[in-house]
């Protein structure tokens, strides 16, 4: 059984340039997150999905941000015109509300973006 | 709105010490459920326990043991015995509503001592 992966690992980009990340949960998670992480900070998040549709989207996400599960399973992180305050680690994680639910979130290595 | 609140940012002790990381937490819901996940230095976060908040019994594994008081809004975190393979960051984190939307606190950053 593979984990959560993330793709890319890292990713350097220049300010206003649009990145993507994309998130691939354990197959046979319906939930799938995404967190934001900075230098010494918790998992801030982001915005939920419960198979393909999107529940909630944290209000602290401008419109720069937009997020997708198209058919509910890999899901992509699209971030346009970036900022220098951008730059952070981008976590998925993924989980089950199916069986004995435990509530666990599986987490991803995460992405890291660095906007020069 | 749901809030967790990690008082202790860096905490230093010698191996084989006892540390209890504190955790404070804020929620209107009646139900929810309470975590604890570690971040170890490669960085992946893994989750260590849940509890929900109809369960104050506290729960020990191992080195690890874990106190839930409702009427403090707590949830605390000891290893007893530290190695220093405990060094991470250890973040709790607060769930309502069914485990929808998880908010984690700062984190607590372990080191271990040999």
């Amino acid at each position: 059984d593979t984990g959560v992966s993330q793709d890319p690992r890292h990713k350097i980009t220049k300010r206003g340039q649009n990145v993507t990340f994309r998130c691939d949960p354990i197959s046979e998670h319906n939930r799938l997150y995404w967190y934001r992480q900075t230098l010494g900070q918790g998992p801030e998040f982001l915005t939920y999905f419960q198979n393909e549709a999107q529940l909630e989207k944290s209000r602290l996400l401008s419109d720069r941000f937009s997020a997708e599960r198209p058919k509910g399973s890999f899901s992509t992180l699209e971030i346009q015109r970036t900022e220098q305050g951008d730059s952070a680690m981008y976590l998925c994680a993924s989980s089950s509300t199916s069986g004995v639910v435990t509530g666990e979130l599986f987490f991803g290595e995460g992405s890291r973006l660095t906007v020069l | 709105a749901q809030k967790v609140t990690q008082a202790q940012t860096e905490i230093s002790v010698v191996e084989k010490e006892d540390v209890t990381l504190d955790c404070v937490y804020e929620t209107r819901d009646t139900t929810y459920y309470l975590f604890w996940y570690k971040q170890p230095p490669s960085g992946e976060l893994v989750f260590l326990i849940r509890r929900n908040s109809f369960d104050e019994q506290n729960e020990i594994s191992g080195r690890y043991s874990w106190n839930f008081q409702k009427s403090t809004s707590s949830f605390n975190f000891t290893i007893t015995a530290s190695q220093v393979v405990d060094s991470a960051v250890y973040f709790c984190a607060l769930s309502e509503r069914g485990y929808q939307k998880v908010t984690f606190g700062t984190g607590t950053k372990l080191q271990v001592i040999p």
